[in-house]
């Protein structure tokens, strides 16, 4: 297995342009997420994804969008990228949604550190 | 709202020493509680868990004990190594909600 991918490992962006994270997992999870993680703020989830075809919000989620076509890919649309984006992003996949996600473990990609000029 | 609380960082010790990191919670339910480890350059892995309270967690030596009465969940290692250099993420998730809620994490340094 080789878990959560994510591509790319790093990526510079001007302002204005746009891109997409890709994430896959290969454990036929469920629940698939994606959080930001900037200094002195911890991990904040911007979208996740309880099956194909549902998404919806998390708490900061302007500035991005997602699908979920299949069940092992998750990706994160940027629209129009901002300095304010700058961040490492994180994706992760658990078994289960709903009460099940709280017993479960979250499986993290190795991230994507983006930076925007 | 949920909301979990950490010590700050960065805590630095020397090996063998005794860690603590502390770690609080407000929920409006009874969460599950997680501690999870970022190694340099790396995504979280989950360390440890406890479902239901005075459950107590372990793993790798940790250990961490889920106490409703103090709405506490504490993470102790009685003799740190070098390798468990790290940045620690205590966590919650309520059963029937779609998210976790993560703390800011905390940073350990530990000197030969």
């Amino acid at each position: 297995n080789a878990g959560v991918t994510q591509t790319p490992k790093f990526q510079v962006l001007k302002t204005g342009q746009s891109m997409t994270l890709q994430c896959a997992q290969d454990m036929n999870h469920e629940y698939m997420s994606w959080y930001r993680q900037d200094p002195g703020m911890g991990l904040r989830l911007i979208h996740y994804s309880v099956g194909a075809g549902i998404t919806d919000q998390g708490e900061v989620p302007n500035g991005y969008n997602v699908s979920r076509s299949t069940t092992e890919d998750f990706p994160l649309r940027l629209l129009s990228a901002a300095p304010s984006q700058t961040s490492v992003y994180f994706c992760a996949s658990s078994y289960g949604a709903g009460g099940y996600l709280a017993n479960n473990e979250q499986f993290f990609g190795p991230g994507t550190r983006l930076t925007v000029l | 709202g949920d909301s979990v609380t950490q010590m700050e960082g960065p805590v630095t010790l020397s090996e063998e020493a005794f860690l603590t990191i502390n770690c609080t919670y407000t929920a409006t339910g009874y969460p599950s509680l997680f501690w999870y480890v970022q190694y340099p350059g790396e995504g979280l892995q989950l360390l440890l868990k406890a479902t239901k309270a005075d459950d107590k967690g372990s793993n790798k030596g940790f250990e961490a004990t889920y106490r409703k009465e103090t709405t506490s969940f504490h993470l102790e290692k009685g003799s740190v190594q070098v390798s468990d250099s790290a940045v620690y993420f205590c966590a919650l998730s309520l059963w029937g909600y779609q998210k976790v809620t993560f703390g800011t994490g905390t940073k350990l340094q530990v000197i030969p």
